[in-house]
């Protein structure tokens, strides 16, 4: 099993343009998470979703769309990318059940000039 | 305040040592506890889960306080690969599951 994979692992942008990242889970967990990690900080829940066709927002979710069309699959749009939107990007899964662990992709490193 | 707070590290222990990380979280509503582990430029991954009545695993004991919202993690006979950044997690209520993280503390662990 692949786990968790996220696309691409590194990108640039310029300010104002658009970018979709794809976080895909061959495990069949029902949840899945978007999180940025900026320096010195911990890791910041974006959007989430609890199953397939529903998203809810996390901390920080301005700027960032979310679909969850399938059910191996969360995608995370930034409609016009800002500077402040550099960040690394990380997806996680998890089972419905009690205390299982969440998996983490091994993240997207966007930089956005 | 900050969901969870975390000492700022970083630690340089020898090879060897025992240390100790502290963390305190602020919501009394959380009922999940983890420590994972994060290499450079790496995703986290899971060391342990925290429970109540304290828990080991080899060289590695988390105790949490629900009463005071303290949680810890003791390493022992530190090894040249316990070097890391440590997150303190606690779930946030309310939220499909998903995690509230500390900064994170870093770890060195030299010859």
């Amino acid at each position: 099993n692949a786990g968790v994979t996220q696309t691409p692992k590194f990108r640039v942008l310029k300010t104002g343009q658009s970018m979709t990242l794809l976080c895909a889970q061959d495990m069949n967990h029902e949840y899945m998470y978007w999180y940025r990690q900026d320096p010195g900080m911990g890791l910041r829940l974006i959007h989430y979703s609890v199953g397939e066709g529903t998203t809810a927002k996390g901390e920080v979710p301005d700027g960032y769309n979310v679909s969850r069309l399938k059910k191996q699959n969360f995608l995370l749009g930034l409609e016009s990318a800002a500077p402040s939107q550099t960040s690394v990007y990380f997806c996680a899964s998890r089972t419905g059940t009690g205390l299982s662990e969440q998996y983490f992709g091994p993240g997207t490193r966007l930089t956005v000039t | 305040r900050k969901e969870v707070e975390q000492d700022p590290g970083p630690f340089n222990v020898p090879e060897g040592a025992t240390v100790a990380f502290n963390c305190t979280y602020s919501n009394s509503a959380s009922q999940s506890f983890f420590w994972y582990r994060q290499d450079c430029r790496k995703e986290p991954k899971l060391l342990m889960s925290v429970y109540s009545s304290g828990n080991e695993d080899g060289r590695f004991t988390a105790q949490l306080n629900r009463a005071s919202q303290y949680i810890s993690l003791l390493i022992r006979d530190s090894k040249l690969s316990d070097s890391a950044t440590y997150l303190c997690v606690v779930n946030r209520p309310n939220s499909g599951y998903a995690l509230n993280f500390g900064k994170g503390t870093s770890l060195l662990v030299t010859p």
